[in-house]
């Protein structure tokens, strides 16, 4: 399974944006990229997926290199309850459909 | 809309004894998977199911099972329980898999003493 590398925690103060690394140098062509994020005490959140191209939805950006090797969660403007464990994550359809998680960024949200 | 029920929220169970788990999908969904949380291994992939038939299945030891019924919930059952399997059960349910995003459930917290 092709793996990822995420900082493993990351400091942000409220109302700014947060840019969160994930780094897939391993990455087939067929991975997509899944992020989901986890608040204390609740299972984990979907966020937003791609493949190829930059996508948005209502609670944040992603943005995929070129070469696809790398993506970055972007938060547009991070909040108290953003403060959560964020987890990128390489999903082959082909390989099944489970989610493997590896052990995600610590996002800290300060007011 | 309901979300992904689990049940129950917390258990305590003795070692060597069973112990049954559920889900139930949020409605439309026939795709739901299993998780287990411990804080040594992370989160890890139990198995799948899709219209009452196991899709994949993760590196767990056979006490660990589970089935989908008709309906779409699902129940997973540890037999002979051991302290190791003291963690936070997760269940995933998704319209499509393949293409979309999977909803969790808030978990069962499973206690082996």
């Amino acid at each position: 399974d092709a793996k990822t590398t995420q900082p493993n925690s990351m400091e942000s103060n409220e109302e700014e944006p947060v840019h969160l690394p994930c780094n897939h140098s391993t990455i087939s062509g067929t991975d997509y990229i899944h992020w989901y994020r986890q608040l204390p005490s609740q299972g984990p959140e979907y966020v937003i997926h791609g493949l190829t191209s930059n996508v948005n939805n209502r609670m944040a950006s992603l943005a995929i290199a070129e070469d696809r090797k790398s993506s970055t969660l972007i938060l547009h403007r991070a909040t108290l309850r953003d403060a959560a464990v964020y987890y990128c994550i390489l999903k082959n359809n082909n390989a099944g459909n489970m989610l493997t998680f590896g052990g995600g960024t610590r996002l800290m949200v300060k007011p | 809309k309901a979300g992904v029920t689990q049940t129950p929220r917390y258990l305590i169970k003795t070692r060597g004894q069973q112990v049954t788990l559920s889900c139930s999908p949020i409605s439309g969904h026939r795709s739901v998977s299993w998780y287990q949380q411990t804080p040594g291994q992370g989160l890890q992939f139990l198995f799948e199911y899709f219209s009452e038939t196991q899709r994949n299945k993760g590196n767990f030891p056979g006490r660990f099972s589970g089935r989908q019924f008709s309906n779409s919930r699902s129940e997973m059952n540890v037999s002979t329980l051991e302290l190791g399997d003291s963690a936070l059960y997760l269940c995933a349910s998704s319209f499509s898999p393949t293409t979309g995003g999977y909803t969790f459930g808030s978990g069962t917290r499973l206690t082996v003493v």
